[in-house]
């Protein structure tokens, strides 16, 4: 079974503008959660989608947003780039099968984003 | 804030010995336990999950969960060089949460 995809792998914007992840769960997984890795701030959680619906929220800005289709893929975008949106974005997917003590998620290889 | 505690490291261990993570949370809510290892420029990589108190046994991993204590750790036997990594623990949040709460992660080194 294949693993999480995300493409672009690697990425330079530069401020100001506006960019777009996107992430490929494992066949048959339901949730999508995106996390941003930085050497400062460690692994943050962004958001998690599940059913093409925003469940959970973490504590980014407005200039984060993401959405998740029909066939359970996800898209993150980040307007407005600033220096510090460089970072590793890390998409991760579980089945969330309604038993949340045995939830699991399993990670993509990331996009490198540098805002130059 | 919910917080996950990690000692950063280097853990340094010889080849062969046993490695000791250890990993403490703040949030007594918190339902299951994660150890992700993670490579220099890689993504993280699930080891184990647990969520019942006592010990998870998987190879040479064995996870421990005492939630009184609040404190869950790692154990890796015959620790290898390719063990070589950033440990990270990460908590979930609570229940019908996929959000993970994650340490800052403790580098292990296991010289040859």
């Amino acid at each position: 079974k294949a693993g999480v995809t995300q493409t672009p792998r690697y990425l330079i914007k530069t401020r100001g503008q506006q960019v777009t992840l996107s992430c490929s769960p494992i066949s048959g997984h339901r949730s999508v959660s995106w996390y941003q890795q930085t050497p400062g701030q460690g692994l943050q959680f962004l958001f998690e989608y599940f059913s093409e619906t925003q469940r959970n929220k973490g504590n980014f800005p407005g200039r984060f947003s993401g959405r998740q289709f029909s066939n359970s893929r996800s898209e993150m975008n980040v307007s407005t780039l600033e220096l510090g949106d460089s970072a590793l974005y890390l998409c991760a997917s579980s089945l969330s099968t309604g038993a949340p003590r045995q939830e699991t998620q399993y990670f993509g290889p990331g996009t490198r984003l540098l805002v130059l | 804030q919910k917080e996950v505690e990690q000692n950063s490291g280097p853990l340094s261990v010889p080849e062969g010995a046993i490695a000791s993570l250890n990993c403490t949370y703040s949030d007594r809510g918190s339902q299951s336990f994660f150890w992700y290892r993670q490579y220099s420029g890689k993504s993280p990589e699930l080891i184990m999950f647990i969520y019942s108190n006592g010990d998870k046994e998987d190879g040479r991993f064995t996870a421990q969960l005492n939630k009184a204590s609040q404190y869950v750790s790692l154990l890796i036997r015959d620790s290898q060089p390719s063990d070589s990594a950033t440990y990270l623990c990460a908590v979930n949040e609570g229940p019908g949460f996929q959000k993970l709460v994650f340490g800052t992660g403790t580098r292990l080194l296991v010289s040859p």
